[in-house]
């Protein structure tokens, strides 16, 4: 079955800088890509997603990149705020119904 | 509009109590899901239920752990006879059911404490 590993698990940045986080996914057959937002004491929150066909995808400051060949994925954000603070996770979709998460990552911005 | 909804949002008991927790997806979505958040983990897959279709239980733990869904809409997990692994959050998600990936849509949890 799919397996997604998610790195770091836990980073930190200086308001204004950049954030990346790094998943790696097995099944080659998965097509859809979440990423959701979890503040404390919620549920999970989709904040971008994307498709197999599509290597890049922008929305104001995230975007998400997608190596089909390598099997990456990747989440970027810039010019963190201390809102952005929260566990992000990555997903896989591999048809049918079954999504996939990452571990988490615990991301702290500091003011 | 309204959200998905889970009950109780915290829940402590005994270790070899029962427990139920309910779950009230959006309106319209025909595919529910159950995922475990252990402290600091990721999110597990528990059980999904599709429609009128018989639920895919492949991520249960254990023979302790069911869910139904009644009439297509409510959900309920029940643990039977908990033990302190239990202890964790459970989350309930709801999505539209097209059959692709799509977007889940999340309750805040119930935190399950096993004493």
């Amino acid at each position: 079955g799919e397996n997604v590993e998610q790195h770091p698990s836990t980073l930190s940045v200086q308001e204004g800088d950049s954030a990346v986080i790094k998943c790696t996914y097995s099944d080659s057959a998965s097509n859809y890509f979440p990423w959701y937002k979890q503040e404390l004491g919620k549920g999970p929150q989709l904040i971008i997603d994307i498709r197999s066909n599509v290597g890049e995808k922008k929305d104001q400051r995230i975007a998400v990149t997608l190596n089909k060949t390598a099997k990456h994925f990747s989440l970027h954000i810039t010019e963190t705020q201390p809102e952005d603070s929260a566990v992000y996770f990555c997903a896989a979709h591999t048809g049918g119904f079954k999504t996939i998460f990452g571990a988490g990552t615990r991301l702290f911005v500091k003011a | 509009g309204a959200g998905v909804s889970q009950s109780p949002s915290n829940k402590v008991t005994e270790k070899g109590k029962d427990v139920e927790l309910r779950c009230d997806p959006i309106s319209g979505h025909t595919a529910l899901y159950w995922y475990r958040q252990s402290l600091g983990q990721g999110l597990e897959f528990l059980i999904y239920f599709q429609g009128n279709s018989a639920p895919d239980k492949s991520g249960l733990p254990s023979d302790r752990f069911s869910a139904e869904r009644t009439g297509g809409s409510v959900s309920t997990l029940t643990i039977q006879r908990t033990q302190q692994e239990d202890s964790a959050v459970y989350l309930c998600a709801s999505s539209v059911g097209g059959g692709g990936g799509e977007k889940l849509f999340f309750g805040s949890g119930t935190q399950l404490s096993v004493l």
